[in-house]
């Protein structure tokens, strides 16, 4: 069951701005850095960022993320077509004996 | 470069015990630090966490399903095997390890392998 709470659905045209928001908790987000995961259509999800807003070797600076409190979320600025996909936030989550929590997911749609 | 793998059966029928395998390259579980955790995907829905393994033996569950999950690894195979107890039709999911990371940028599963898609029907 996911603990991180996102909206079902986002979309823009291409060039646009896409914002995702991820709504926690203070054991998770608000304890701890936030992972964001890129799924494209029949494919393993990929690290898109870390950190809360550390970019891997090889994504795009089109992607950022960022966190305030207990929620967070990314950015895709001059979006494209190839990312169109689903989007996972997710985090450590100090309660219980410790357990790592996914978001709802956001489905990204390029019009 | 770091590479995972999943194995194991694409059928199962209810009440079976499911056995997948992670067979992994580029890293040690022997390593300080390191760990493998399985994650899974309902088709058309989230990703779920299911376990982790750490290079010291120590293990987390999802509190969900603890009960039903059990995680070791085999250092000498490079494998990390998850087992999953009294399926049930609402498992059916794909089922996915990573490479787990802890440093300066906190925790995240850095890579993942393909999947493996698990069907539990009689």
């Amino acid at each position: 069951q996911s603990v991180l709470t996102q909206p079902p659905s986002a979309s823009g045209t291409p060039g646009q701005r896409v914002i995702i928001s991820c709504s926690g908790s203070s054991s998770n987000i608000g304890s701890n850095t936030v992972n964001w995961y890129q799924q494209l259509p029949g494919t393993a999800p990929k690290l898109l960022i870390y950190g809360n807003n550390q970019r891997p070797s090889g994504v795009p600076d089109r992607f950022s993320g960022s966190k305030s409190g207990t929620s967070a979320s990314l950015a895709i600025s001059g979006l494209q077509s190839e990312d169109e996909a689903d989007y996972y936030c997710a985090a450590w989550d100090d309660s219980l004996n410790g357990l790592f929590v996914f978001g709802t997911g956001t489905k990204v749609t390029v019009l | 470069q770091i590479t995972l793998k999943e194995s194991g059966p694409t059928l199962v029928k209810p009440t079976q015990t499911l056995t997948l395998t992670c067979t992994f390259s580029g890293f040690s579980l022997i390593t300080s630090g390191v760990g493998v955790g399985w994650i899974r995907q309902p088709p058309g829905k989230a990703l779920e966490w299911l376990a982790l393994l750490y290079w010291n033996d120590d293990k987390r569950y999802s509190p969900s399903l603890k009960s039903r999950l059990t995680i070791t690894k085999d250092t000498s195979k490079n494998q990390v095997v998850l087992t999953m107890t009294n399926m049930d039709p609402v498992d059916t999911a794909t089922y996915y390890c990573a490479h787990r990371l802890y440093d300066s940028g906190g925790f995240r599963f850095d890579f993942w392998g393909q999947g493996t898609l698990v069907t539990v029907s009689s």
